[in-house]
């Protein structure tokens, strides 16, 4: 059974680092894009980025890169997404999820989410 | 404002027929990149419900649909039942020089 598990829900002042986690199993980890999708509280999804764990080629969305880092560690299944330093509005339910498909990329298994919460 | 255009909000009565459409541009749905329907129940992930425009993933019963023409695609959803009422979202492939990947603005369906 393909399941991907994340961290848990984070609370953060701005200005500080942050790396949370998405672990794979049930499937070749390496042989799947993983990607992230934000949620600001009360809104819709925004794709925020993908990573090929099998030789970690990323691609991220305009609206955030150099915003967030997406990496991967092959050798455990798991994918991050990390801040060097946060801001209120960063604030979100953030969503790891399984790409497939090449170009007509469906995200066919996800993550629970992780809540970051981001408040002096 | 999102990349794909879905109306925010739907509402039908149970048993009766809704559907919500998704209109994007040639640089997506127009360029013949497939569209993918997602639910999201209040308060959970997203899941998919239709993929590659019109399939079903096991598991999802056949009173949801989708279809696709030209820049736009829908979700039809028949026999409405209160366990319907989520967030409905469509996503889609784009080649221009934004996202890889764009997601309609989301639907609200209330079952009256």
């Amino acid at each position: 059974e393909v399941q991907l598990v994340q961290s848990g829900a984070e609370v953060k002042k701005p200005g500080e680092s942050l790396k949370i986690s998405c672990k794979g199993s049930g499937y070749s980890f390496t042989s799947y894009w993983i990607g992230w999708v934000r949620q600001m509280p009360g809104k819709g999804l925004e794709w925020m980025g993908i990573i090929y764990p099998g030789d970690s080629d990323t691609r991220y969305s305009p609206s955030f890169q150099g915003q967030v880092t997406i990496s991967a560690d092959k050798s455990i299944s798991t994918a991050y997404l990390q801040w060097s330093s946060l801001k209120a509005s960063d604030t979100a339910m953030y969503y790891c999820a399984r790409h497939v498909d090449g170009y007509n990329f469906r995200l066919d298994y996800w993550g629970q989410g992780t809540l970051v919460t981001v408040s002096s | 404002q999102s990349v794909l255009t879905q109306p925010p909000s739907v509402s039908g009565a149970p048993g009766q027929r809704v559907t919500i459409s998704c209109t994007g541009s040639s640089s997506n749905i127009g360029a013949g990149y497939d569209v993918h329907w997602y639910q999201q129940l209040p308060g959970t992930a997203p899941k998919l419900l239709i993929y590659g425009n019109s399939n079903r993933p096991s598991g999802v019963p056949d009173r949801f649909s989708g279809s696709k023409s030209g820049t736009s695609a829908s979700l039809a959803i028949t026999g409405l039942q209160a366990e319907d009422e989520a967030d409905y979202y469509c996503q889609s492939y784009d080649s221009s020089l934004s996202a890889h990947v764009v997601f309609g603005g989301g639907t609200k369906l209330t079952v009256l």
